[in-house]
């Protein structure tokens, strides 16, 4: 099946800080999607990416299906922004597997 | 809406007992999936419904047993767990048929469950 890595696996931020997580996965994709998993465990949908590039507020993604990563971008962040936040691939005829995360801490 | 419900939300049961867990969205999808997330590890894949029928069962235990009774609605059936089966059992679903992966996957906020 696919492989998925996470980088860097624990971030710590100043609040007001940007930061890049990173995705790289071992096949070609047809389903890659970012989620953010707040402290009571939700996760919560951030991008449906599996190419190109999408913005939502200060929150940007970057998909290169070629080269077979993504990037997460996260500007100004905020207290709110701590969790885990996951890469999740798929492709047809396997499975929807997630990347082991990275874990966000913002300090105020 | 883009909401998926899941109850209880935290759950204490003994090796001997026997609880559901239940999911319900109303978004007209047709996939539903239960995952199993241990404590700082990602959620991995446990079954998949499509349309109502058992597509994937990721070599889960008996002691699991799915149940899609319509499309809006899964549950769980838990019976004589072992402790080592306490974690947050996550419910998603996604708009069109299991074709594996090319759809937007829709979470609810899970079950936290305690075997003791």
């Amino acid at each position: 099946g696919i492989q998925v890595e996470q980088s860097p696996p624990d971030l710590i931020l100043q609040e007001g800080a940007n930061s890049t997580l990173r995705c790289n996965f071992s096949d070609s994709v047809n389903n890659l999607q970012w989620f953010h998993q707040n402290p009571w465990g939700q996760l919560i949908n951030l991008f449906y990416i599996p190419s190109g590039t999408k913005q939502n507020g200060r929150l940007s993604a970057t998909t290169v299906a070629t080269e077979r990563y993504s990037l997460l971008y996260i500007s100004s962040s905020q207290t709110t922004d701590s969790g885990v936040y996951f890469c999740a691939v798929g492709n047809y005829g396997q499975n929807f597997v997630f990347g082991p995360g990275t874990r966000l801490s913002v300090l105020p | 809406d883009t909401e998926v419900t899941q109850t209880p939300k935290h759950l204490v049961m003994g090796m001997t007992n026997k609880k559901s867990l239940k999911c319900e969205q109303h978004m007209g999808h047709r996939a539903m999936y239960w995952y199993k997330q241990k404590a700082k590890k990602p959620p991995e894949l446990m079954f998949v419904y499509s349309y109502e029928k058992l597509s994937i069962n990721e070599s889960v235990p008996s002691r699991f047993s799915p149940e899609c009774p319509n499309s809006s609605l899964l549950n769980l059936h838990l019976h004589a767990l072992q402790p080592e089966d306490s974690a947050l059992y996550l419910c998603a679903s996604s708009q069109d048929s299991w074709t594996g992966g090319g759809e937007t996957q829709y979470f609810g906020p899970g079950t936290r469950l305690l075997v003791l």
